[in-house]
């Protein structure tokens, strides 16, 4: 049973455009939400990362939103680059726990 | 200076084969991890050693065995390969997850079984 659900699957959007990938979880007790980003022919490498205390957290072009009611996070990429071209994952874990739940990613296309 | 470092990259083989990964961390971390990932990109956690100790086993059938001989390396044996084998397998590691929420991923070691 997936415990992190994300979408879309894929997604393709122009350069400068918003990009937006939307996770959901089931398991309450989870506390930790990070973003991993492939590359092709690489292993994925945290890209950002939030904890439920607060609602929001920015990094350069990439923000995480973060709805703890909804049990639903979502990584907002502006002004989309075509290097920003990848495969995002959501995870979550919960304190205490070496056990990172992924979600089933989100291949992003960023055309000139 | 790779911080977890996979050999082989590639390897190809035949059904019924035993083959190894190889994994070893440089960055002084106490957990390392296997995950799976499949042709659709899903990630699966197969096994974590904290230490050189089992934490978490997956239902990952018992053809694949880990192994960890001291906590900078975590090995991975597969008996009798078979096609659904086939996949890119990741060796990670981390130093208290629950603080950093932090994996480090090696480049991975696709495996394709014949």
């Amino acid at each position: 049973q997936q415990q992190v659900k994300q979408s879309p699957q894929s997604l393709i959007v122009q350069k400068g455009g918003i990009s937006i990938i939307n996770c959901a979880y089931e398991n309450t007790a989870f506390d930790y939400f990070p973003w991993y980003q492939q590359f092709p022919g690489k292993g994925p490498a945290l890209l950002i990362a939030i904890r439920p205390d607060v609602s929001e957290k920015k990094e350069g072009r990439f923000t995480i939103s973060f709805n703890k009611s909804a049990k639903q996070f979502s990584l907002h990429i502006m002004d989309s680059q075509p290097g920003d071209s990848a495969t995002y994952f959501c995870a979550a874990s919960y304190d205490n726990n070496n056990d990172m739940r992924f979600g089933a990613g989100t291949r992003l296309t960023v055309k000139p | 200076d790779t911080a977890v470092s996979q050999t082989p990259k590639y390897l190809v083989t035949q059904m019924g084969n035993d083959k190894s990964i190889k994994c070893e961390q440089n960055l002084g971390h106490d957990t390392m991890y296997w995950y799976k990932q499949d042709s659709k990109k899903f990630l699966k956690i197969m096994f974590s050693y904290n230490n050189k100790e089992l934490i978490i086993n997956e239902t990952v059938p018992n053809r694949f065995s880990p192994k960890s001989p001291d906590k900078a390396h975590l090995n991975l044996h597969i008996n009798s390969l078979e096609l659904g084998d086939s996949a890119v397998y990741f060796c990670a590691s981390s130093q208290d997850l629950a603080a950093t929420g932090e994996l480090f991923f090696g480049e991975g070691s696709r495996l394709t079984v014949l």
